[in-house]
């Protein structure tokens, strides 16, 4: 079956615009996480949604947001964005809350210029 | 706050074994994952415990002592393919706290 599938793979974008990427789990699967990865923070929780409704967050700011629709698919949002949100972001998918396994999809390399 | 450990950096020889640790501090506990990542790819599933003992699968094997804060992860048999990060993290109230990950360079 098809994995947990990001778009997009790469994106550049210049301080202070805003950007959304997607995330599309396995199917069946409900659960969908967002962290950031970084060389100097490494991986970060950012969100945990399920059933279209977003179950922790982390300590990031507000500029940071997302949402999951009712297909389970998920996006997340930033604006504003600053040279230090330069990350990978990468999304995670479980069947369920708290199940035994949970694979991440590929990542979206962001770059802010 | 969450604090989780693992050494930096670990080398072995190909065909030889390998345990990296995993020591954690976490206010909750819901489970340990193990992951590999090779570099500039996505981390990939290897293991998870939430009981006490030892998980094997294949070559992997994981092990568990909730009263300690402690997991291992043990490669057998290395191949070359197995030099990536190995990255450790603990599951509190449905979100994953990783450490920074331990580098493995499997030499010829």
């Amino acid at each position: 079956k098809a994995g947990v599938t990001q778009t997009p793979r790469y994106l550049i974008k210049t301080r202070g615009q805003q950007v959304t990427l997607s995330c599309s789990p396995i199917s069946g699967h409900r659960s969908v996480s967002w962290y950031q990865q970084t060389p100097g923070q490494g991986l970060q929780f950012l969100f945990e949604y399920f059933s279209e409704t977003q179950r922790n967050k982390g300590n990031f700011p507000g500029r940071f947001s997302g949402r999951q629709f009712s297909n389970s698919r998920s996006e997340m949002n930033v604006s504003t964005l600053e040279l230090g949100d330069s990350a990978l972001y990468l999304c995670a998918s479980s069947a369920q809350r708290g199940g035994t396994e949970a694979f991440f999809g590929q990542g979206t390399r962001l770059t802010v210029v | 706050g969450q604090n989780i450990d693992q050494p930096t950096e670990m080398t072995a020889t190909e065909g030889a074994i390998v345990q990296i640790n995993c020591t954690y501090q976490t206010s909750g506990f819901n489970g340990l994952f193990w992951y590999q990542q090779h570099a500039g790819e996505a981390p990939t599933f290897l293991s998870y415990n939430v009981l006490d003992g030892l998980e094997e699968k294949g070559r992997f094997s994981s092990f568990l002592s909730r009263s300690k804060g402690y997991s291992y992860l043990l490669l057998k048999e290395l191949q070359m393919k197995d030099s990536a990060s190995y990255l450790c993290a603990v599951r509190d109230d449905y979100k994953l706290s990783f450490g920074a990950g331990t580098t493995v360079t499997v030499r010829a």
